[in-house]
């Protein structure tokens, strides 16, 4: 089974704070992708990643970086977090057009 | 631009109802489609998935969903729900060059016993 871990299940940060989210796969995947969930605005994407130490902008990467060092890992910064950034985050990998999730991360920015 | 549509945002149901949940794409070329689940406090897993082939598919829990080129549509139905259904569906397709995903905004779907 794929496997899609993140570093943390929930955050609370304050504003203004650089915030680091890991996701790592298990299963060997080039692709992987970040998203962020709000209710009644279902998934969009972040940033993904093609191969390692490349990165693409996806719809919404105001705000956000990424770093992609080793193919299994893929990690999602914020650069100055905002109270707008309070959200789910989802991190994906995939190969031949599925997606697999990781169990995503509630981060709350106060 | 691809765009997804899901028009249902929030469906109430009983126990044994049959379930359509729409979703209609935009997008000139060849596409992948994906149905997606997410149970209250668990990950995003897939439901089923249409590649190519018969555009009839079976998903897990007994879910289908009817790929329909000419209407640009691939809705998820089941003939008879359970209260284990209560969950978040979303739509998703991509373009067959990529893996990047466009999801539709999700249906929001509670069973009541």
């Amino acid at each position: 089974d794929v496997k899609v871990t993140q570093s943390s299940r929930y955050l609370v940060k304050r504003t203004g704070e650089k915030v680091f989210l890991e996701c790592v796969q298990d299963m060997d995947h080039e692709n992987m992708f970040w998203y962020r969930q709000d209710p009644g605005l279902g998934l969009r994407l972040i940033y993904f990643s093609y191969d390692v130490k490349m990165k693409e902008k996806g719809d919404i990467p105001e705000g956000y970086s990424v770093s992609r060092e080793k193919k299994e890992r893929f990690s999602l910064i914020l650069e100055s977090a905002s109270t707008n950034q309070t959200s789910m985050y989802l991190c994906a990998s995939s190969q031949r057009g599925e997606q697999f999730f990781g169990p995503g991360t509630r981060l709350t920015v106060l | 631009a691809q765009s997804v549509s899901q028009h249902n945002h929030h469906v109430i149901l009983s126990e044994a109802a049959s379930l359509e949940l729409g979703c209609n794409y935009s997008y000139g070329g060849t596409v992948n489609l994906f149905w997606y689940v997410q149970y209250p406090g668990q990950h995003l897993q897939l439901l089923l998935k249409y590649f190519s082939g018969d555009p009839l598919v079976k998903g897990i829990k007994g879910f289908e969903a009817e790929f329909i080129k000419s209407k640009f549509s691939f809705n998820l139905r089941k003939p008879s729900v359970q209260w284990s259904d209560t969950a978040e569906y979303f739509c998703a397709v991509n373009a067959r060059d990529t893996d990047k995903l466009i999801f539709g905004t999700g249906t929001r779907l509670q069973v009541f016993p």
